[in-house]
């Protein structure tokens, strides 16, 4: 069972749309972050949301995480070619050991065409 | 710069033949991981270590072994590599095991025949 749901698995607009990608849980979370992996690299962090309804905005992303902290959206307006990757979400939750472990999604695969 | 290097970046083995894949972090980061990255299943973690010679199981640990003898090194063992363990695998750190934010390596594709 995946306990990161990911929507949708792919996605192809055109330059200047507008788009929202979900991710989605049954489990609550610590906090939940956005990565973009790019081909041949390693994913990148975009976001740390920890607080319940919180919202983020970095530059044409906007994110955001559920009140019951077990869902977010990434929304991102006016895309850019530049803009295409692979988006993931990860859940943190607290391991046994008292650190962090952290969920990953399947990812969004986002294609912006010029 | 600051940041997760990984050796190789790729290599092709074949089954049996014992293989070891580095990272290095010059971050001064306590906390280490290992994830494998397959088509349909997402990002995996093999192993974590939270400090020197603390390590423990993440959700695919078997058929791999890892080591912190340094803070800087994390090393993926394959002590007798198997055609399932054909994948896309990241080494991640982070600043302790209490933060969530993760810098990754750029990964190493391995392909085992």
């Amino acid at each position: 069972t995946q306990l990161l749901e990911q929507s949708p698995q792919f996605l192809s607009i055109q330059e200047g749309e507008n788009l929202t990608v979900y991710c989605n849980s049954s489990s609550v979370f610590s906090s939940l972050q956005w990565y973009r992996q790019e081909p041949g690299e390693g994913p990148v962090l975009l976001v740390t949301v920890v607080t319940g309804g919180e919202v983020k905005k970095l530059k044409r992303l906007t994110f955001q995480f559920g009140d019951a902290r077990k869902d977010s959206s990434l929304h991102i307006t006016a895309a850019q070619p530049g803009d295409t990757g692979l988006y993931l979400c990860a859940g943190a939750r607290r391991s046994g050991a008292g650190s962090y472990q952290l969920t990953f999604g399947k990812g969004t695969k986002l294609s912006v065409i010029p | 710069e600051a940041q997760v290097t990984q050796n190789p970046r790729y290599l092709i083995t074949v089954t049996g033949k014992k293989l070891t894949v580095t990272c290095s972090q010059n971050m001064n980061h306590e906390y280490m991981s290992w994830y494998r990255q397959d088509p349909g299943l997402g990002l995996r973690q093999i192993y974590y270590s939270m400090n020197v010679e603390v390590t423990d199981k993440g959700d695919v640990p078997e058929g791999y072994k890892v080591s912190r003898k340094e803070k800087r090194n994390f090393p993926l063992i394959l002590e007798s590599p198997s055609p399932n363990q054909t994948s896309l695998y990241f080494c991640a750190s982070s600043p302790s095991g209490r933060t969530t934010e993760a810098f990754f390596g750029q990964g190493t594709r391995l392909t085992v025949v």
